[in-house]
């Protein structure tokens, strides 16, 4: 059972620059999700997906797109990428059924450095 | 709005010592709550959750009580190993049930 799948694990952009992240995951979950994790500071909402074709913003989207055409794959776009890009991105997965959320499942991220 | 303070790190314990980490939350309605644990290099992985009040939930010798009347979600290990050594985070979910709110995470180093 592979879980959530993250590519690349590694990638070094130049400014202006752009990129899509992979996530695919096979576990049949309904809600999908990407996180930045900064130094010190946690883990920030990028965007977020309850189901094929529905995305929604999170704390911190802009510079970023999303895509759910299908319940396994929620690609991450960077256009025109600047150095405050430079991250390490997560994407995870989780069931909710309602408002019960049952937590996540993390891919092993992706370590982002714009140049 | 929904969120989590966790105690700042880091924290450098000997082996064998008590851990505690506190993590206290502010929230609307009755969220779940979440520990993650996050080693070099590596995504996050569940530790342990619970969902209503006065749960408690355990994994690999780690407890956390869900108290709802000090909103407190605090990590306990009565005696921590050097491979214990990771960022700890508290989380909770929010209010529809969408997402987590994670806090800003523990260092917790152990040395032998």
């Amino acid at each position: 059972n592979a879980g959530v799948t993250q590519t690349p694990k590694f990638r070094i952009l130049k400014i202006g620059q752009s990129m899509t992240l992979q996530c695919t995951q096979d576990m049949n979950h309904n809600y999908m999700y990407w996180y930045r994790q900064d130094p010190g500071m946690g883990l920030k909402l990028i965007y977020y997906s309850v189901g094929a074709g529905i995305t929604d913003k999170g704390e911190v989207p802009n510079g970023y797109n999303v895509s759910r055409s299908t319940t396994e794959d929620f690609p991450l776009r960077l256009e025109l990428a600047a150095p405050s890009q430079t991250s390490v991105y997560f994407c995870a997965s989780s069931r909710a059924e309602g408002s019960f959320n049952y937590g996540y499942t993390f891919g092993s991220g992706t370590r982002l450095t714009v140049v | 709005g929904d969120s989590v303070t966790q105690m700042e790190g880091p924290v450098t314990l000997s082996e064998e010592a008590f851990l505690t980490i506190n993590c206290t939350y502010t929230a609307t309605g009755y969220p779940s709550l979440f520990w993650y644990v996050q080693y070099p290099g590596e995504g996050l992985q569940l530790l342990l959750k619970a969902t209503k009040a006065d749960d408690k939930g355990s994994n690999k010798g780690f407890e956390a009580t869900y108290r709802k009347e000090t909103t407190s979600f605090h990590l306990e290990k009565g005696s921590v190993q050097v491979s214990d050594s990771a960022v700890y985070f508290c989380a909770l979910t929010n209010q529809a049930g969408t997402a987590l709110i994670f806090g800003k995470g523990t260092t917790l180093s152990v040395s032998s």
